[in-house]
């Protein structure tokens, strides 16, 4: 079954720092997909990254990159210059072969002013 | 252009009721997908419709069905709700040929059972 592994419960960061939130997934696709999604205290899942796993550059976002390493099947999300707009829950996510989104646990975010 | 919308925002429910949640997907979306979201965990796959069928389904009972309608819009039915059906009930949209690149989410429905 494919699963998806986000090892860090919680984690905190000073505003304007950077923090790396990590990710890990088991797939036996070769072509597919990668998502970081965010949820803040209003609830509304909303995309912040996604990754094609056949690309090999990183994909970025204003503040928001990943670091993708296909072989170790790891997908970590940078944050640079924290703001306290980004706390909020973050999920690691991937489509299953019948593109059902299997989702970490979560990665609860603090910023600390 | 609206995003995805789902009502109501908010219900409280007691055991062994009935419940229906209600999901208007993104425009031009034609696929529509339920997951429910249990405090302080991810989501997990309830089902997912497409062309008013139910294509794909997660490992959840028969309480739990679901519906989509012509225009795409899409309903979410529990039946004999249990105190452990208390959740948060996401819907997302997508179209069917780039559901594997992305899925719009809805605000979502609290369901309370007591």
């Amino acid at each position: 079954a494919q699963t998806v592994t986000q090892s860090q419960p919680e984690m905190s960061v000073q505003e304007a720092e950077t923090v790396t939130l990590s990710c890990t997934y088991d797939t036996s696709e070769s072509d597919y997909y990668l998502f970081w999604y965010k949820q803040p205290p209003s609830r509304q899942m909303i995309l912040v990254i996604r990754q094609e796993a056949y690309k090999q550059q990183n994909a970025t976002e204003n503040r928001f990159s990943v670091n993708f390493q296909k072989a170790a099947k790891s997908f970590s999300l940078k944050i640079s210059d924290s703001q306290l707009g980004d706390a909020a829950m973050y999920f690691c996510a991937h489509p299953d072969s019948n593109y059902q989104l299997i989702w970490g646990a979560g990665t609860k975010l603090i910023i600390k002013p | 252009d609206a995003g995805v919308t789902q009502s109501p925002t908010h219900l409280i429910k007691t055991r062994g009721q009935q419940v229906t949640l209600r999901c208007s997907p993104k425009s031009g979306h034609d696929t529509v997908s339920w997951y429910q979201q249990a405090l302080g965990q991810g989501p997990q796959f309830i089902f997912q419709y497409y062309e008013e069928e139910e294509r794909q389904r997660g490992n959840f009972p028969d309480r739990f069905s679901g519906h989509q309608f012509p225009n795409y819009s899409s309903e979410l039915n529990v039946n004999a709700l249990l105190l452990g059906d208390s959740a948060l009930y996401l819907c997302a949209s997508s179209e069917e040929r780039e559901i594997r690149e992305t899925q719009y989410f809805g605000p979502g429905t609290r369901l309370l059972v007591l």
